[in-house]
């Protein structure tokens, strides 16, 4: 069975700049996250689905940042613009249903760093 | 917010050493998962307790809730180079069943 996968791994940006990360959740996955993980700290969820609708976005930085999730399957979040606390690793993270007790699969991260 | 401390922050010990690595909150949690995350990867689960007190064992790994469901603890008999990692915990609340709030991590290394 595929793994969550996500694009890019890697990225490099200018503040100000614009950038986007797509992640592909595990097929049949209700549940889609997204995580902020700086350096050195556990990660930080920025906003959770439940197939294309939000469940939570109490830490999104809805200013900057932005999320969909079309047709409840792939899943892109957004930067515009971006600052130099957002370098950090972008996680995506996938579920069956959606549980705090279910095992959520994390995909390998986009690797931000801002200049 | 919820908080879960995460101790010690750092760990580098010697194959066959043991460590515990403990992970404390002041909020209840209704679940509480152990992840390990390797460099450039995702966190992995390692297991997920339920019931205060529960102890769940996984090879060399043993995982305590405490009584309280406040806090947790990770042992490792053992230990060897393939412990290696960031070792997670992360909580559920039961106001807010599926968001995970992660702790602060610890980095283990294990040297031959």
């Amino acid at each position: 069975e595929a793994g969550v996968a996500q694009s890019p791994r890697y990225k490099i940006i200018e503040k100000r700049q614009s950038v986007a990360f797509w992640c592909n959740p595990i097929s049949g996955h209700a549940t889609l996250y997204w995580y902020q993980q700086i350096l050195g700290q556990g990660p930080k969820l920025l906003i959770q689905f439940q197939n294309n609708g939000v469940v939570d976005d109490s830490q999104l930085p809805k200013d900057r940042f932005s999320a969909e999730r079309l047709k409840g399957v792939d899943s892109t979040l957004k930067i515009q613009p971006a600052k130099l606390e957002d370098s950090a690793v972008y996680l995506c993270a996938s579920s069956l249903i959606g549980t705090g007790q279910e095992t959520q699969y994390f995909g390998p991260g986009t690797r931000l760093l801002v200049l | 917010t919820q908080l879960l401390e995460q101790s010690p922050q750092f760990l580098s010990i010697q194959e066959g050493e043991n460590l515990t690595v403990y992970c404390n909150s002041s909020s209840v949690f209704s679940s509480l998962q152990w992840y390990r995350q390797e460099p450039g990867e995702g966190p992995v689960l390692l297991v997920t307790v339920v019931t205060g007190g529960e102890v769940k064992k996984l090879k060399r790994l043993t995982f305590q809730f405490g009584d309280a469901r406040k806090d947790s603890s990770l042992h490792i008999t053992a230990a060897q180079p393939g412990d290696t990692g960031l070792y997670l915990c992360a909580g559920a609340s039961a106001g807010t069943a599926s968001k995970l709030t992660f702790g602060t991590g610890t980095r283990l290394q294990v040297t031959l």
